[in-house]
């Protein structure tokens, strides 16, 4: 996303939800958006895409807002093994190009 | 659980030189990915694949650069001479539609 913004790191203890909010100001009208978790030294996971309004899947809850200019990532009662580094991805910019935001190292606290 | 595999876990080679990196994504998957991730650095788009012909590409694909699916299984980015500024992990990806994709382990490049 040309002009993305993820907060760099936060920090969580267990059981507690967590949201993550990617910024996209320039984000393709028709495009999907997606979320990965990444442990070190590991690909990227799928966890959850949607396109607009909320997405839930057993593992997190994606919120689109209608303008679609940002869009928040919600793990229900985060635990240790949660503890990575979670990216936003969709198309931005006239080219339509795949980007990844610039990530959000997660840690979760005993 | 299907999954998609990339070799070599690491590679080193000397700068100048040209390194083929190779991927085998999941069977039935149509769209083929490269990204790659310098040390400390978020995933950065390369390439897309589909129908046997690359879909998009990133300002870093420059002409170093090329991808090819030689037969039904392997996907291979090739990078025909080496700067040291080359030097990433290079994630493969692949994915049945347009969305959700999967990711290789990744292959380590060093440039030296």
């Amino acid at each position: 996303l040309a002009k993305t913004t993820q907060p760099i790191s936060m920090d969580s203890y267990e059981g507690q939800e967590v949201n993550i909010t990617c910024s996209h100001n320039n984000i393709a009208t028709n495009d999907y958006i997606t979320w990965y978790q990444q442990f070190p030294s590991q690909g990227p996971r799928f966890i959850i895409q949607g396109y607009k309004t909320k997405v839930t899947n057993e593992v997190a809850s994606l919120f689109i807002p209608a303008d679609r200019k940002s869009s928040t990532l919600s793990l229900p009662r985060v635990s240790l093994s949660d503890t990575a580094v979670y990216y936003c991805l969709g198309r931005s910019g006239s080219a339509r190009q795949l980007t990844f935001g610039s990530g959000t190292q997660l840690t979760v606290l005993p | 659980e299907p999954e998609v595999t990339q070799t070599p876990s690491h590679q080193v080679t000397q700068m100048g030189q040209e390194v083929i990196l190779r991927c085998v994504p999941i069977s039935n998957h149509l769209y083929f990915y490269w990204y790659r991730q310098i040390l400390g650095q978020k995933v950065e788009f390369l390439v897309s694949f589909y129908n046997n012909e690359i879909s998009e590409k990133s300002e870093i694909f420059d002409d170093q650069f090329s991808v090819e699916r030689p037969d039904g299984s392997n996907f291979t980015l090739k990078i025909r001479s080496t700067k040291l500024e080359d030097s990433a992990m290079y994630f493969c990806a692949s994915s049945a539609g347009i969305a959700e994709q999967y990711f290789g382990p990744g292959t380590r490049l060093t440039v030296t």
